[in-house]
């Protein structure tokens, strides 16, 4: 079976410019959730998604947002990028919900200038 | 907010050695979870522990949750350079993760 996978695995951006980023969970798996990791903050919730609607949130501005394909592949977008905005950004697809074994992919290593 | 302190955050140890890796929380879980992550990689799953008391072993890791499902420690014993990574123990409540803080452990052969 096909692991989490996430593209791309690097960017590079500039303040002020927008970027979206792609996560296809695992074949059956119906939640996904990102995560932010820095070395400063850990590993911080953003959002969880299951069956094309928003399940949880977590603590980030309106700048972020994600949206799931019936497909349940999904994606998130950062808007209007600050330089704090640099970070490892995860995905991870579980079962139900994210208190199963979340698989996590590679992640995106965002960086912006 | 659930707060998970993880400590060490840091240790550095020669191979051979034991090592204990605590996860602190006033917030009582309904599980808790141990991951592992390598760099350029995302974490990957070693144990879920359910069960005030369990104790979970993993070839030469041992997992154990607090009797009041609040802290949960991982001991290494006779740790090995493959057992370099960020360990990372994760909260489950309320249909919602918090992770924690994470140690940064190398082996040094």
């Amino acid at each position: 079976k096909a692991g989490v996978t996430q593209t791309p695995r690097y960017l590079i951006k500039t303040r002020g410019q927008q970027v979206t980023l792609s996560c296809s969970p695992i074949s059956g798996h119906r939640s996904v959730s990102w995560y932010q990791q820095t070395p400063g903050q850990g590993l911080q919730f953003l959002f969880e998604y299951f069956s094309e609607t928003q399940r949880n949130k977590g603590n980030f501005p309106g700048r972020f947002s994600g949206r799931q394909f019936s497909n349940s592949r999904s994606e998130m977008n950062v808007s209007t990028l600050e330089l704090g905005d640099s970070a490892l950004y995860l995905c991870a697809s579980s079962f139900r919900d994210s208190t199963d074994t979340q698989y996590f992919g590679p992640g995106t290593r965002l960086t912006v200038l | 907010t659930q707060l998970l302190e993880q400590s060490p955050q840091f240790l550095s140890i020669q191979e051979g050695e034991n090592l204990t890796v605590y996860c602190n929380s006033s917030s009582v879980f309904s599980s808790l979870q141990w991951y592992r992550q390598e760099p350029g990689e995302g974490p990957v799953l070693l144990v879920t522990v359910v069960t005030g008391g369990e104790v979970k072993k993993l070839k030469r890791l041992t997992f154990q949750f607090g009797d009041a499902r609040k802290d949960s420690s991982l001991h290494i014993t006779a740790a090995q350079p493959g057992d370099t990574g960020l360990y990372l123990c994760a909260g489950a409540a309320n249909q919602k993760v918090t992770f924690g803080t994470g140690t940064k452990l190398q082996v040094i052969p």
